[in-house]
């Protein structure tokens, strides 16, 4: 089945650090993958995803390149904010016959410090 | 703002009892998602439904039990609730047009079993 492993958190860091999330996965097929983001009190909201091998997705100063050969997507960015703290979860999405499947990974809470 | 609204926000029940939960999608969306967010489990996929029909089943318990109506809103129902089900529901909508592509997400609603 598919699978999506995320480094655990909390990742903590000062204000203009440099943030990488490892992300790998397991999956059936071509997945397309995502990074989405929970902010405190709040939903989930898309942050970039990649829907094939060498795509890089980006938005709001982070990235993530799909590595096939590595099965991974892991996220990056080059000078963390205060306001970049939340939950950050990568996800993949499946599709076989018109069945779509998402899964999840556990999640990286981010911390930033100033 | 993603544009899914879910309601209550809150509900506070006791166990035994039964919930229903409701999600409205995006304008144009046809598909809905519902995933559980608890402390221990994560995020978990529960059910997809896509114009008005079900598409997918996740770790959905036999408790609980979903429908999509015909003006595509969503309901979750929950029975014989428990302790463990205390969480926070999401639901998710797509245009699902038949490539991947990503999820939005509401607000969630938070619910606890005392």
């Amino acid at each position: 089945g598919n699978s999506v492993t995320q480094m655990e958190g909390p990742v903590t860091l000062s204000e203009e650090a440099f943030l990488t999330i490892n992300c790998t996965y397991t999956a059936t097929g071509y997945p397309s993958l995502f990074w989405y983001v929970q902010y405190p009190g709040e939903g989930l909201q898309l942050l970039l995803k990649a829907t094939k091998a060498d795509d890089k997705g980006s938005n709001k100063g982070f990235e993530a390149t799909y590595r096939k050969e590595t099965t991974s997507f892991h996220l990056e960015k080059g000078s963390v904010q205060v306001s970049d703290s939340a939950v950050y979860f990568c996800a993949l999405k499946t599709q076989t016959g018109g069945y779509q499947k998402v899964t999840f990974g556990i999640g990286t809470k981010l911390q930033v410090i100033p | 703002d993603s544009g899914v609204t879910q309601t209550p926000k809150h509900l506070i029940t006791a166990t035994g009892q039964r919930v229903t939960l409701r999600c409205s999608p995006r304008s144009g969306d046809l598909s809905v998602y519902w995933y559980q967010q608890s402390l221990d489990q994560g995020l978990q996929f529960l059910i997809h439904y896509y114009n008005g029909e079900e598409r997918a089943k996740g770790n959905i318990l036999e408790r609980f039990s979903a429908q999509q109506f015909p003006d595509l809103h969503s309901e979750l129902n929950l029975s014989s609730l428990e302790l463990g089900d205390s969480a926070l529901y999401f639901c998710a909508s797509s245009v699902d047009s038949g490539v991947p592509n990503e999820q939005f997400f509401g607000p969630g609603t938070r619910l606890t079993v005392l």
